[in-house]
């Protein structure tokens, strides 16, 4: 079974600090695809980057890029120059490839961690 | 705003009582969820529907109840529930099941039962 480890229950930053989450991960699956998501404190969850696991390069999305390494089954998410609006409850995710039967596109959820940004 | 809508986003609730959870997408979706989020535990996934059929249940108490009566519309039917039910359920969708595709949660439920 595969499971989703955030260490950081919470983390602050000052805004337009870097900042980076830490995300590991156990599986014995070698194609997936690993997300993070945020939830702001409207709760509304939304996706903020993804990585598909064949691929070696980082993903990339404006502010925010991901650390993939994927012999150490790490996922690490770093957020550039944070902003107030960045406040909120961090997911990393992670989702077997679709093959023929056992569990298809199931988000495997980590606790998450809080960030808070500071003026 | 993903496009997913659940009603209600409250809901106190006593054991004894029936109620049922909403979900609207009109994203063109083929996928639906509900998990469960409740403090300081990850997020569990309950059920999923593809194409309007059940294809996974995670061992969910039986006095959660889904329907899936069309591709755009989701309900968890609650009946009889515990106090340790209460959380916040979340709905989602994907264009298909699996294949990395992005998953739109809806605000959620807060139930609180009493």
């Amino acid at each position: 079974a595969q499971t989703v480890t955030q260490s950081q229950p919470e983390m602050s930053v000052q805004d337009a600090e870097t900042v980076t989450l830490s995300c590991t991960y156990d599986t014995s699956e070698n194609n997936y695809y690993l997300f993070w998501y945020k939830q702001p404190p409207s709760r509304q969850m939304i996706l903020v980057i993804r990585q598909e696991a064949y691929k070696q390069q980082n993903a990339t999305e404006n502010r925010f890029s991901v650390n993939f390494q994927k012999a150490a089954k790490s996922f690490s998410l770093k957020i550039s120059d944070s902003q107030l609006g960045d406040t909120a409850m961090y997911f990393c995710a992670f989702m077997k490839l679709p093959n023929y039967g056992g569990s298809q596109g199931n988000l495997i959820f980590g606790k998450g961690t809080k960030l808070s940004v500071k003026p | 705003e993903t496009g997913v809508t659940q009603t209600p986003r409250h809901l106190v609730m006593g054991m004894t009582n029936k109620k049922s959870l909403k979900c609207e997408q009109h994203l063109g979706h083929n996928a639906m969820y509900w998990y469960k989020q409740s403090a300081k535990k990850p997020l569990e996934l309950m059920f999923v529907y593809s194409l309007e059929e059940r294809v996974e249940n995670n061992s969910v108490p039986s006095r959660f109840s889904p329907e899936c009566p069309n591709s755009s519309h989701l309900f968890l039917h609650l009946h009889t529930l515990q106090p340790e039910d209460s959380a916040l359920y979340l709905c989602a969708s994907s264009p298909s099941m699996g294949r990395g595709t992005e998953a739109f949660f809806g605000q959620g439920t807060r139930l609180t039962v009493v």
